[in-house]
């Protein structure tokens, strides 16, 4: 398995700007996260979905920020308008679970997208 | 409320010397609890979980972890460092309601 897609690696962008970050999870994985790092904060739970349906968003920082998951092979992390205090690197992570809740399940990342906002 | 702590910011170790890197927790209930390791530019990966069973709890690329429950600790081990195990590690606690990352340690294995 090619495991959790994220594209693009690498985004820069002026203030203001519309970002939209993308995500392909690992097929048949049934739960999808979005999570953002930064050295002050760690890492921050933002939403996640569940069979493609959003379960918990209250980590989103703003409305700047939303999440969508199409199907179950795709979601995209948009920010509208960006801001400087956005840059950051955002994960995407999927999981499956079996029984249980999603929090007691390894969650698989990807490699993430580094953000900056000039 | 559930918390979890990694009271090292970095650890220092020689290679082929056994390394612990500390994490202490916070919830009620039991609690899963997870290391997950990061390398340069990447994102986590998994290492190992604790969610009920024996206290002492094997992964992957010779790394362990050992549950405390008197201590509220779960401690990841190795006994033989190797320059390659360097990278950034997370800690993870869970009860029944979202994953709590502690700050990680940065590792420097030493050669």
């Amino acid at each position: 398995d090619a495991g959790v897609i994220q594209s693009p690696r690498h985004e820069v962008t002026e203030m203001g700007q519309e970002v939209t970050l993308r995500c392909k999870p690992i097929s048949g994985h049934d739960y999808l996260f979005w999570y953002r790092q930064t050295m002050m904060r760690g890492l921050e739970l933002l939403i996640y979905f569940n069979n493609n349906v959003p379960i918990d968003d209250s980590g989103m920082p703003e409305d700047r920020f939303s999440a969508k998951m199409p199907n179950a092979s795709f979601s995209t992390l948009k920010i509208q308008p960006s801001e400087p205090r956005d840059s950051a690197v955002y994960f995407c992570a999927s999981s499956l679970v079996r029984t249980g809740t999603p929090y007691n399940s390894p969650l698989h990342f990807g490699n993430g997208t580094r953000l900056t906002v000039t | 409320a559930q918390s979890v702590a990694q009271p090292e910011d970095q650890v220092n170790v020689a290679e082929g010397n056994p390394l612990t890197v500390k994490c202490t927790y916070s919830v009620s209930g039991n609690p899963y609890l997870f290391w997950y390791v990061q390398y340069p530019n990447r994102g986590l990966q998994f290492l190992l979980k604790y969610i009920t069973g024996d206290n002492l709890v094997k992964g992957s690329y010779g790394f362990e972890a050992e549950f405390n429950k008197s201590q509220t600790s779960f401690h990841l081990k190795k006994p033989s460092a190797l320059v390659s195990d360097s990278a950034l590690y997370f800690c993870a606690v869970s009860g029944t309601y979202k994953y709590i990352f502690g700050t990680g340690t940065r590792l420097k294995v030493l050669a």
